[in-house]
């Protein structure tokens, strides 16, 4: 375990349905991350909160909700998703927003919408 | 638009080979430069990763070229072993700390025995 960890590990959804996604890190690392990795953009950052603040949004769909309750939680709320949304979801975290002591990633959430 | 371009996409080497895999960028505020290793089912992790003050970094089995004049960084690879098949991401950040890094699109390198 990498100290960054993702639930649940897969998840097949209807379009109709909401799900949410859970990261947790309890490295004491301030900015949390949002990637959507797919074929086609194998590491497409989709929000970043630093010190429980959403700081970075790039244009993505308000389909996906993100929320950040405390530095140590992050999630990522889903509803009405369209099937090119499958994709896996990876959570990073940093202590730092520039990740120059690294970015810890967990091992992602498995998407799937039918 | 992209801020770091990586290629090759894919690379196939046989074991015992080096393997390159090459990055540039043009934001010459990028001052910090990361390597991530991606085996399947697992997030990227750090593997390697350089200022711009040195030209070569060692560690391990792992070299980090970079050439500040050109812009350009390249991970090696020696010896290469079935086990480090895996996908490669290159990275670079900014010293103002403003904004996060930014990931090239990977190699997906097999190493074969």
């Amino acid at each position: 375990e990498t100290g960054v960890t993702q639930t649940p590990r897969h998840l097949v959804m209807g379009m109709t349905n909401k799900k949410s996604l859970k990261c947790e890190q309890h490295l004491g690392h301030n900015a949390m991350y949002w990637y959507k990795q797919s074929a086609k953009k194998p590491l497409e950052l989709m929000f970043v909160y630093n010190f429980k603040e959403q700081t970075e949004n790039n244009s993505v769909p308000s389909r996906f909700s993100p929320e950040c309750p405390n530095s140590s939680h992050l999630f990522l709320h889903l509803h009405t998703l369209q099937p090119e949304d499958s994709a896996l979801y990876l959570c990073a975290s940093s202590q730092g927003y520039s990740g120059r002591y690294g970015y810890t990633f967990g091992s992602g959430t498995r998407l799937t919408v039918v | 638009q992209q801020q770091v371009k990586q290629s090759p996409q894919s690379l196939i080497v046989q074991k015992g080979g080096i393997p390159i895999i090459n990055c540039a960028y043009e934001n010459t505020a990028f001052d910090y430069f990361p390597w991530y290793q991606q085996f399947p089912g697992k997030g990227p992790a750090l593997l390697i990763a350089i200022r711009p003050d040195v030209s070569e970094k060692k560690e391990g089995r792992f070299t980090i070229s970079f050439n500040k004049s050109a812009k350009q960084f390249s991970l090696h690879i020696m010896d290469s072993q079935p086990g480090d098949s895996a996908t490669y991401f290159c990275a670079a950040s900014e010293g103002s700390g403003n904004t996060p890094l930014v990931f090239g699109k990977g190699t997906r390198l097999s190493v074969i025995a």
